[in-house]
Order: structure tokens, then C-alpha cells, then sequence
């Protein structure tokens, strides 16, 4: 069974790019959430996907987006980067029979200049 | 104010030490309590997961909860180097999908 993945590891951009992040989920996951982990912060919650549409969304302006696909595995993207979206995206996803626990990916460091 | 506050530490113990790691929330809504450890530059990683009151407990870990102080704590005993890392609490209300995390505290457990 493998875990959370997700690419890339690392990514520099400049402000006002635009990002792509991707992540798998876990075998058997259905639901995957992105977090963004400024640092020395804790995670805070971007949004979630269930079936492929979006089921939650934390206090993130629009330019902040994603998809997840039929094999549940999903995207971020994020439009006119800005310098404060440096930061380590997180990826987590849980199953069916345990939405309460979810299991993160080793993350994406977004470095915007 | 914050929802869920952690003391960021840093803590540092020799090993072998009885580690106490604590958080307060604010929000009775929250019902679902969780501990995860996280390593330099990885993902955080599941330890305890708990939704009732008292103490849960799984190897060197006890996880505990107050609700009605609307406090929980982790407790590492016999604690490695290997323990070093950062310590997440987070939560989850019985509504929604949003879980909510401290800003996790850093440990060193010097050998």
C-alpha cells in the first residue's frame, strides 16, 4: 500500500506566476485536503475534495484552486503568486470509514521571489 | 484569538525524560482530537487520534482530553533522541471538514 505522494518536492517561482501542485492519494482514499504550513506555523486548511468537487474551503481568496480526478488524486493550483505564499503545501487524504484521520503527503516548498 | 493554542516551545529534555505537550482550544464545537509528529522538511504523521474524554493510550504515548477544560496533552514517556520533532495538536468539529491545527511545539531530547 503506498502513501501519500506528491510533486513536485520542491519549486521556485516568481511573484504573480502561477502554480501547479499534484498529489496522490492514499490507496483507497476518496477525500484529499490541501494545507498550506507557513514556517513555524501549523498547517492551515485550504480546501478539501470529495467526488471530485469541492466540500470545504478555509479562508483562502479564490486565486487559490483545485481538482481532484476519478482516481482521486489531486490539484492545487494558485494564480498571481504573491511572496506570502511561500510555504510547505500539504496534501492529506482519509478513507471512507475514517474521515476524522487524515494522512499527509511529505508536502510540496513553494518558494516565491 | 487563535481557536487552538500550542505553545511553540522550544522544548528541550534529556532522554529517558517524562515529556508533557499540551493545547487549549477555545471552541466547544470541537469533538475529534488528534497528535501528530513532524519531522524537519517532512509531512506531519498520525499518532493519536481520540474523541472522548480521558486518557488513550499507545506505547510510550498517552493522549489526553478535557473537555470540560477544553484542553488536551500528549505525554511521551521514556522519550529517544529519535523523538525530536515538532508536535502538532489539531481538531475537528463534528460539522464540517475543516480540521484545525496548533502551531505545534519543537522538541530536542538530548542524549
Amino acid at each position: 500500500e503506498t502513501g501519500v505522494t506528491q510533486s513536485p518536492t520542491h519549486l521556485i517561482k516568481t511573484r504573480g506566476q502561477q502554480v501547479t501542485l499534484r498529489c496522490s492519494s492514499q490507496s483507497g482514499h476518496n477525500t484529499v485536503s490541501w494545507y498550506q504550513q507557513a514556517l513555524g506555523q501549523g498547517p492551515q486548511f485550504i480546501f478539501q475534495y470529495y467526488r471530485e468537487e469541492e466540500n470545504g474551503r478555509g479562508n483562502f481568496p479564490p486565486r487559490f484552486s483545485g481538482l481532484q480526478f476519478p482516481n482521486y488524486s489531486s490539484e492545487l493550483n494558485v494564480n498571481a503568486l504573491e511572496l506570502d505564499d511561500s510555504a510547505l503545501y500539504l496534501c492529506a487524504s482519509s478513507s471512507p470509514s475514517s474521515t476524522d484521520t487524515q494522512y499527509f503527503g511529505p508536502g510540496t516548498r513553494l518558494t516565491v521571489l | 484569538q487563535k481557536e487552538v493554542e500550542q505553545d511553540p516551545g522550544p522544548l528541550s529534555v534529556p532522554e529517558g525524560a517524562i515529556v508533557s505537550l499540551n493545547c487549549t482550544y477555545s471552541n466547544s464545537a470541537f469533538q475529534y482530537f488528534m497528535w501528530y509528529r513532524q519531522y524537519s522538511r517532512k509531512g506531519p504523521e498520525l499518532l493519536m487520534y481520540t474523541y472522548s474524554s480521558g486518557n488513550k493510550e499507545d506505547g510510550r504515548f498517552t493522549a489526553q482530553v478535557d473537555k470540560s477544560s477544553k484542553y488536551i496533552s500528549l505525554f511521551i514517556r521514556d522519550s529517544q533522541p529519535s523523538d525530536s520533532a515538532t508536535y502538532l495538536c489539531a481538531m475537528k468539529k463534528v460539522a464540517g471538514n475543516q480540521f484545525y491545527f496548533g502551531t505545534g511545539t519543537s522538541l530536542t531530547v538530548i542524549p
